[in-house]
Formats: C-alpha cells, sequence, structure tokens
C-alpha cells in the first residue's frame, strides 16, 4: 500500500505560489521524500526530494515538519506549464529500491 | 544525458502475439525498474532490476517477462496478453546505490502506450 496520502485536487493562480501537502505519519528514519510529477501522460519527471531537512532547487522548494510526518511542495510562481499530477513519494528503503507512488494531487493552475 | 528512450512509443497487438518492449539508459544506473500505469491512477511497480539481476516481481502474471541483459538496457517480453493490460508501460532507472547524505532519483522514459485487442 503506498505511504503517502496527497489531496485529489487543487487549484492554484498563475503567478501565485502552490502549496502541495503530503502526510507520511509511517516514515521511518531513514527514508526519503521524493516529489514528482506527471503531465498528461507523460513519464514522471523528479523535482526534488529530502530526508529531514528543507530542501531547495530551481524547480521549488520542499518543506518537511521536524516529526517527518508531513511535508509540503511548494512551487513559488506557478505557471500554467505547472499543471501536472504531482506526487509525493517515500523511497522504501533497506536496498529495495522502491518508488511506491500514492494518488497525487491534480494540480491546476488557472490563468 | 539524464534520458531514459523507451521503444516503442506505441504499441497495439493481438492476444496471441508474443511483442517486446524496450528501455535504455546511458547514465551508468544500476537499478532499473518497470511500471504499469492505467488511465487516471498512478503507476504501480511492476519488477526492479538491481546489478542485472531482478530484485522486485510485485506478483506480476507469467504473460510479463522482463530481462535485463546488460546495466544499460531493460525489456519487457509480453505474450498472451488481455485487453486489460491496455496501459502506458513506465520504464525508470536510479543510481541503484545507497549515497552516503543524499537519495537517489528514478529517471522515468516517456512510455509505451499498449493496446491489447
Amino acid at each position: 500500500d503506498a505511504k503517502t496520502t496527497q489531496p485529489t485536487s487543487m487549484d492554484c493562480a498563475e503567478g501565485r505560489a502552490a502549496n502541495l501537502p503530503c502526510n507520511h505519519s509511517t516514515i521511518s528514519g531513514n527514508e526519503y521524500v521524493y516529489w514528482y510529477r506527471q503531465i498528461h501522460s507523460q513519464g514522471p519527471q523528479y523535482i526534488i526530494h529530502g530526508l529531514k531537512n528543507n530542501e531547495t532547487n530551481e524547480m521549488a522548494s520542499l518543506i518537511i515538519t521536524e516529526d517527518r510526518k508531513s511535508s509540503t511542495l511548494i512551487l513559488p510562481h506557478a505557471t500554467l506549464r505547472d499543471t501536472a499530477v504531482y506526487y509525493c513519494i517515500v523511497r522504501l528503503g533497506g536496498g529495495t529500491y522502491k518508488y511506491i507512488f500514492g494518488t497525487g494531487t491534480r494540480l491546476k493552475v488557472l490563468a | 544525458d539524464t534520458e531514459v528512450t523507451q521503444t516503442p512509443k506505441h504499441l497495439v497487438m493481438g492476444m496471441t502475439n508474443k511483442k517486446s518492449l524496450k528501455c535504455e539508459q546511458h547514465m551508468g544506473h544500476r537499478a532499473m525498474y518497470w511500471y504499469k500505469q492505467k488511465a487516471k491512477k498512478p503507476p504501480e511497480l511492476m519488477f526492479v532490476y538491481s546489478y542485472e539481476k531482478l530484485s522486485i516481481n510485485e506478483s506480476v502474471p507469467s504473460r510479463f517477462s522482463p530481462e535485463c541483459p546488460n546495466s544499460s538496457l531493460l525489456n519487457l517480453h509480453l505474450h498472451a496478453l488481455q485487453p486489460e493490460d491496455s496501459a502506458l508501460y513506465l520504464c525508470a532507472s536510479s543510481p541503484g546505490r545507497i549515497l552516503q547524505g543524499k537519495g537517489t532519483e528514478a529517471f522515468f522514459g516517456q512510455g509505451t502506450r499498449l493496446t491489447v485487442v
């Protein structure tokens, strides 16, 4: 079973920050949180990942709570091209290399 | 080069046909994956290869047969499929080792859209 819970859908105005939440209450100490997005049946695209510290790259920021039970992906200035399904994934450890997708959040950026 | 290349992009096959999906990466990754994705659903993990050996089979029916001929190539052989096997089949790769202090992101191909008639 997927170990993450995300809202089914969200809307965001173009130019505004999009904040996508994810719950992963059963996360283990050595498991990373990854975010991917999928634009209209293309292959999933990597966005960002983290363990316990907040992370930022050219695409987004990742905020992980201190207890690591939830995280938020932030797209600082959403554009229409950011309309996609966003998946929060907890990467199962132990060398199994499993990336298990949850149901994801369908983000629609509105003009 | 962070590209995972899948061929063909589209495939239509009959239930008695035998076909193969191909996946290739040249990033030196040692873990490769097959996923199946039905419309409006998340990708579902099928198989994981680690250092050219099958390490995970998520109880996939035997009509799907994976093969990893070398560290750059991954095949999925299809035989006697059913119409409900129609889906987008995604291949992915990742470095395949635990890096101290960092995770290891997977890169996905654009998929093969399979239709079984």
